[in-house]
């Protein structure tokens, strides 16, 4: 079946300006991860969603950070007045249930270079 | 969080098996140990998990030791392809996110 997508794959951008990355998840899981990893560093989680809903955004690393998530399916990542720091690939994951019984499935991941 | 111990590096031989450990000496009672893997320039790729008993599914075994403190991911016969980093995760934060470490590089020689 559909794995993970996500859009773009590349996002060249100029600093200042607004990015919207997005995430399809795998039909059916409730559950909706977005991490992001900077060149030659971990992996770094950002915020979750079960439904449609983020119980806690503390883990964005700042507020030029939001998500949302529609219909119990596809999110948005979206980041204001990007800065050089921000460039990293964004990597969105899904489970069936935010339950660690059970496995993630990632994405490909979003490559955002800010200039 | 519970932590875990991995080698930086491993080598193998195309076609050999590969037994990549995890230390996770503070391991609690409710904890899963999950194995991910993320080749070059790709996201990362669910391999096994398990919680107690040893597992094995057609990508790999999982064998954990009788105290729970390690844990061995088992790839049977390496393949170029299996040439990623190794990630040994357990759970993870309070909101079902895993919690990644710098991991294993595995190699894989022809």
């Amino acid at each position: 079946g559909a794995g993970v997508s996500q859009s773009p794959s590349n996002k060249v951008t100029e600093k200042g300006k607004d990015v919207e990355l997005r995430c399809d998840p795998i039909s059916g899981h409730t559950a909706l991860y977005w991490y992001r990893q900077s060149l030659g560093q971990g992996l770094e989680f950002l915020i979750y969603f079960q439904g449609n809903s983020a119980p806690d955004k503390s883990g964005l690393p700042s507020d030029r950070f939001s998500a949302e998530r529609t219909g119990g399916s596809v999110s948005t990542l979206t980041i204001q007045r990007t800065q050089q720091e921000d460039s990293a690939v964004y990597l969105c994951a899904s489970s069936l249930a935010a339950d660690f019984s059970y496995e993630q499935y990632f994405g490909p991941g979003t490559r955002l270079t800010v200039t | 969080d519970a932590k875990t111990t991995q080698p930086n590096s491993m080598e193998s031989n195309e076609e050999e098996p590969v037994h990549l450990p995890c230390n996770h000496s503070t391991i609690s009672g409710t904890d899963y140990i999950h194995w991910y893997r993320q080749l070059p320039s790709q996201g990362p790729e669910y391999v096994i998990h398990g919680l107690t008993s040893n597992v094995n599914n057609r990508m790999a075994s999982l064998a954990i030791a009788e105290d729970r403190k390690s844990s061995t991911l088992i790839l049977h016969r390496a393949t170029l392809r299996d040439a990623a980093v190794y990630y040994c995760i357990l759970n993870g934060g309070s909101q079902g996110n895993l919690i990644f470490g710098k991991g294993t590089k595995l190699s894989v020689k022809p």
